[in-house]
């Protein structure tokens, strides 16, 4: 079975510019998590998609934002970028939304804004 | 809310020693534990978890976690480790009763193993 995929591994953008990255999950996973990885703030969570739906949000500003497709595949968009949006994004899926199915993890993206 | 808190961000080991990775959790209702494993240049894999039962959770690995509600604590172990264990864990804390469910993760340890 194949794992969870993201596209692209690696991402370099300007500041002010926008970004889309995507993550296609396991086969038959309807939930989609997204996370931000940094050196100092560790994992934070941005959002859950479950069946097309937003079913958690983290606490991000509005420029994080994110939809899933029927599919369940997901994308994730930052507009606007900041320096500080560098980091590693990394996407989750399992069968349903609740902790008691477990996460499997991309690989990341690695966005950097310069 | 729930938060978990990763006392040591790096921990140095020899190989073929013990090691103890400490987790706290803050929690008012009951939580579900999580220990995860990012080696380098890789996302995340699930090492462990407890849902509920007996408190003494294996994983794999030969890792090993035991919940403590007393202490909320999580702490992870293994008996030897190997030079392949290299790596940053994760610790995570989830509330199912809560309408808002989402797993919060620790800010992770980095496991160092020493020749």
């Amino acid at each position: 079975k194949a794992g969870v995929t993201q596209t692209p591994r690696y991402l370099i953008k300007t500041r002010g510019q926008q970004v889309t990255l995507s993550c296609s999950p396991i086969s038959g996973h309807r939930s989609v998590s997204w996370y931000q990885q940094t050196p100092g703030q560790g994992l934070q969570f941005l959002f859950e998609y479950f069946s097309e739906t937003q079913r958690n949000k983290g606490n991000f500003p509005g420029r994080f934002s994110g939809r899933q497709f029927s599919n369940s595949r997901s994308e994730m968009n930052v507009s606007t970028l900041e320096l500080g949006d560098s980091a590693l994004y990394l996407c989750a899926s399992s069968l349903s939304g609740t902790a008691l199915y477990e996460q499997y993890f991309g690989p990341g993206t690695r966005l950097t804004v310069t | 809310a729930q938060s978990v808190t990763q006392l040591d961000s790096q921990v140095p080991v020899f190989e073929e020693a013990p090691v103890e990775l400490r987790c706290n959790y803050s929690s008012s209702v009951s939580v579900y534990l999580f220990w995860y494993v990012q080696y380098p240049n890789q996302g995340l894999q699930l090492l462990l978890k407890y849902l509920s039962g007996s408190t003494l959770v294996k994983g794999i690995n030969g890792f090993e976690a035991e919940f403590n509600k007393s202490q909320t604590s999580f702490h992870l172990r293994k008996p030897s480790v190997h030079i392949s264990d290299t790596a940053e864990y994760f610790c995570a804390v989830s509330a199912p009763e809560e309408r808002d469910d989402k797993i919060i993760f620790g800010k992770g340890t980095r496991l160092h193993i020493l020749p």
